[in-house]
C-alpha cells in the first residue's frame, strides 16, 4: 500500500535554512504537496509538486523532487521563528482505486525554529 | 482563513455516545473530504462525498457515517464512541471531486471521548 514517512523533528536558528525530508512508496504518485500545520490550526497547503518536475521555487520555498529515489524535499530559506509548526508531506495518485483526489499524509515533522 | 468552518470547535462526550460533526465547505467546492488526526495514526483520509454523493471511502469505521447536503454541507456522524477516537476531525473541501492538488481545510473539531 501507499505511504509517506518523514522524519519527526527538526531544529533550527533563525535565519539559517530549514531542510524537510520525505519519502514515498508509491511510485504512480501524480502530486506531492506541502502542508503547515500551527498550534491549534487546520492544514494550509504550502505549496505542490507534479510529478513529472523535480523542482519547484516559491519565495522561500523550495519543492525538490528525486523521483527514483522517491524522495522529496522542502526547504524553507532565511527561517523565521513564524516558520515553526508541523509540515506535512502529502501525496495523491490517480490510482488508488476509487480514492483519486484524496491526500495520504505522513505524520509530519515538527520544525521548531530558535530565536 | 481558508473558507471552510466546522463547528463544533471542541465535542466531549462519553464513551458508547453518538456525535455530529458538521463542515461547510468554501464557497463554489463540491468536494468535501473528512480526515481524522490523531497521535497514533497521524492524519488519515476517512470519506470523501461530491456534490451529495459518496465518491470516495479510506479508513473509515462502520461506526462513523457521513452525508453532504444539498447545500453542499457535510456531517459526519460518530457512534458507539470509543477512548480511541478522541482525535482532531478535519474537513476539506475542493472545487472537484479529481482535483488533484488543492484541497482547503477548514480548523478541525476536536473530540474527546471520556
Amino acid at each position: 500500500g501507499e505511504d509517506v514517512e518523514q522524519s519527526l523533528f527538526l531544529s533550527v536558528r533563525e535565519g539559517d535554512s530549514s531542510v524537510i525530508n520525505c519519502t514515498y512508496t508509491d511510485s504512480s504518485s501524480t502530486y506531492l504537496y506541502w502542508y503547515k500545520q500551527e498550534p491549534g490550526a487546520g492544514l494550509q497547503l504550502l505549496t505542490y509538486i507534479f510529478s513529472n518536475m523535480d523542482m519547484k521555487q516559491d519565495q522561500r520555498l523550495t519543492v525538490l523532487l528525486n523521483k527514483k529515489d522517491k524522495h522529496l524535499s522542502l526547504r524553507i530559506a532565511d527561517t523565521q521563528t513564524g516558520d515553526s509548526a508541523i509540515y506535512f508531506c502529502a501525496e495523491t495518485s490517480e490510482n488508488y482505486g476509487g480514492s483519486q483526489g484524496n491526500l495520504i499524509f505522513g505524520k509530519g515533522t515538527k520544525l521548531s525554529v530558535k530565536p | 482563513d481558508s473558507g471552510v468552518t466546522q463547528t463544533p470547535k471542541h465535542l466531549i462526550t462519553a464513551t458508547g455516545q453518538r456525535v455530529t460533526l458538521r463542515c461547510s465547505p468554501r464557497s463554489g467546492d463540491l468536494s468535501v473530504y473528512w480526515y481524522q488526526q490523531s497521535l497514533d495514526q497521524g492524519l488519515q483520509f476517512l470519506i470523501q462525498y461530491y456534490n451529495g454523493e459518496e465518491r470516495a471511502k479510506g479508513n473509515i469505521l462502520e461506526r462513523f457515517s457521513a452525508q453532504q447536503f444539498p447545500d453542499l454541507h457535510s456531517e459526519l456522524n460518530l457512534s458507539s464512541l470509543e477512548l480511541g477516537d478522541s482525535a482532531l476531525y478535519f474537513c476539506a473541501s475542493s472545487v472537484e471531486a479529481r482535483r488533484l492538488g488543492e484541497q482547503f481545510f477548514g480548523p478541525g473539531t476536536r473530540l474527546t471521548v471520556l
